[in-house]
């Protein structure tokens, strides 16, 4: 089993619906959980993180972490156009832990 | 300030050529990691150093692929004779530990390799 699991997608949403993302993971002693954005032709950059369990909202995304399911899930409420990027989930703390990334378009 | 440089940027490369790729890191980040990317197989994790601590190679594909960082600063990954299935985007990221919060990697443009 791989340390993170992740969907590569594509998914295809119409603007304005909500978007849920997704990561399972193995390593029970994960502490810290992120998002990475990764808009085309180039580098990810760090959307958001949680600590430990719960929920953590940022604007239109919204972090959540289950940590007795192992399962992460990022909420894009209202979705643009310009949401349409590569997520990647991550995890770990010093040496980080990425998914394969799910792409996603959101169609106008 | 500037931000995590790689160079070349694009490199096309005849098979069994070797290749060697550069990247600087942000000045005073400890962690280095290589990655590649393709649109097949997402981001895959390839070496990690942390410091003077001895890299983590777990995830080189063969043994044709090695990676070294000079100083605790600029690393070079090196591919020798180079195959087809080599072709991808390589992207090189650094870390700073976030006050109260984990590491953030920050990326690079990344190299496009294409192997003809």
């Amino acid at each position: 089993q791989k340390e993170v699991e992740q969907d590569p997608g594509p998914l295809s949403v119409p603007e304005g619906a909500i978007v849920s993302l997704n990561c399972t993971y193995s390593n029970s002693a994960f502490q810290y959980f992120m998002w990475y954005r990764q808009y085309s032709r180039k580098g990810p950059e760090l959307l958001m993180y949680t600590y430990s369990s719960g929920n953590k909202e940022d604007g239109r995304f919204t972090a959540q972490v289950d940590k007795s399911s192992k399962y992460i899930s990022l909420f894009i409420r209202d979705s643009q156009p310009s949401d349409s990027a590569t997520y990647l989930c991550a995890m770990g703390d010093d040496k980080i832990i990425f998914g394969k990334g799910t792409r996603l378009h959101i169609l106008p | 300030g500037a931000g995590v440089s790689q160079s070349p940027s694009n490199k096309v490369t005849e098979k069994g050529k070797d290749v060697e790729l550069r990247c600087d890191p942000i000045s005073g980040h400890t962690a280095l990691y290589w990655y590649r990317q393709s649109l097949g197989q997402g981001l895959e994790f390839l070496i990690y150093f942390q410091g003077n601590s001895a890299p983590d190679k777990s995830g080189l594909p063969s043994d044709r692929f090695s990676a070294e960082r000079t100083g605790g600063s600029v690393s070079t990954l090196t591919i020798q004779r180079t195959q087809q299935e080599d072709s991808a985007v390589y992207l090189c990221a650094s870390s700073r530990r976030l006050a109260g919060g984990p590491y953030e990697q920050y990326f690079g443009p990344g190299t496009r390799l294409t192997v003809t």
